[in-house]
This record gives structure tokens, sequence and C-alpha cells, in this order.
């Protein structure tokens, strides 16, 4: 089945810089790629989603490059707000099948 | 976006009796709902997956006796933690897509405590 790698696990930033997160996937035949962010205690939110027939998505501070030769795709948040201190999962969809492949998540903090 | 609910948030029971909880997309058919559990500091572990009308499908070493997950309606499905015990405190979350989408969208998260 699909494996989904996750890197780093943690990462700090001063308020104001970029934050980029990394995830690799396995199986070729993934085609939908969405991005979750968890506050302590609350829901998953999806925030960004791609699918594998375009290489990059955009939304304000928000971005998800996708390459699938490689097999990886990453998340990136420019001008970071202490809000933005959340867990972030991101998560591969096999195109024959139903469920999500989680990535293990990248606990964010951004430093005021 | 589309809106699931979930309830309870919180239940603290004791250990031997049976706790449900139920999932409800509020605002959209869900074709395909889904149960994870999730431990502290850590990701999303998929339980089952069930389609409406269907038997749930369960994810490897998920017991189905002990977690019945039903899916009677488009809107509903819930599961039940059958004769719980203190290892199976956890936090339960739901997640519903609609049909033609790949989109979940996730309930706000059961916090089940078994005494």
């Amino acid at each position: 089945g699909e494996n989904v790698e996750q890197h780093p696990s943690t990462l700090s930033v001063q308020e104001g810089d970029s934050a980029v997160i990394k995830c690799t996937y396995s199986d070729s035949a993934s085609n939908y790629f969405p991005w979750y962010k968890q506050e302590l205690g609350k829901r998953p939110q999806l925030i960004i989603d791609i699918r594998s027939n375009v290489g990059e998505k955009k939304d304000q501070r928000i971005a998800v490059t996708l390459n699938k030769t490689a097999k990886h795709f990453s998340l990136h948040i420019t001008e970071t707000q202490p809000e933005d201190s959340a867990v972030y999962f991101c998560a591969a969809k096999v195109n024959t099948g139903n469920q999500f492949y989680f990535g293990t998540g990248t606990s964010l903090t951004v430093i005021p | 976006g589309a809106v699931v609910s979930q309830h309870p948030s919180r239940v603290i029971c004791k250990s031997g009796t049976s706790v449900k909880i139920e999932c409800r997309s509020l605002d959209f058919q869900a074709t395909t709902m889904f149960w994870y559990r999730q431990f502290p500091k850590q990701s999303l572990m998929l339980m089952a997956t069930s389609n409406e009308g269907s038997k749930a499908t369960y994810e490897q070493g998920v017991e189905k006796d002990k977690f019945l997950i039903n899916h009677a309606s488009l809107t509903l499905s819930t599961l039940t933690v059958t004769s719980a015990h203190p290892e199976d405190s956890s936090f339960y979350i739901c997640s519903a897509r609609g049909a033609g989408t790949d989109t979940q969208y996730f309930g706000p998260g059961t916090r089940l405590t078994v005494l």
C-alpha cells in the first residue's frame, strides 16, 4: 500500500519567515494530495490540496508544490504568523481507493 | 466548506460499558465516512471506512466486533465502542466525503476516557 513520510516532525520559525514541510509518497497511482492543519484539541482543517495533473497551487500565503517524478510534495507558508502555529498533516490518496494515507505530522511553532 | 458534526465531544465511562459516537454531515450527503483514532502528538490512524448502506471495511488490526460502525443514512454514521477498556481511551475523529469528490471533512472529534 501507499506509504507517506513527512519531515520535519517539528519546526520553529520566527514570525515573518517562511516555513516548508515536505512529504514523500511511494505509490505512483496516488493522484490527490491534501494538507490539513490541526490546532490542539481541534479537528483537522483542509488548508490546501493539489491533484497530480498540477505542479503548483497557491492560496494567499500558502502554496503546495508537487513533483510526480520524484514522488514528493511540499507545503510552503510565507510571512508566517503566530496563528499559523499548529500541527500540519500531509496525505495522499490512491486514485483507485477511498482512504487517505497520512504523514506523521509536523508541529510548527511561529515565534513572535 | 462542508460541515461535519460529532457527538458527544467528550465522554467518560466505566470499564465494561459501551459508548456510541455519532458523526453527521450537516449540509451535504456523505456517501463515505471514515473513522480515525488519534493518540496524543500522533497522526490519524484510520480504523474503518463505511459506505452508506453497506458494511464497514476495517483496517488491519481493528476489531470489528469491538468497534461497531453503522452508516445507515447519507448523513449519519455511528461508532460504538463495546465493552470499553482503559486502553480504548483516545481521541476519535470521523470524516465524511460526498459523492464525486476526494475531499474529506473532519468532525470535531470525541475525547473518550474509560475509567
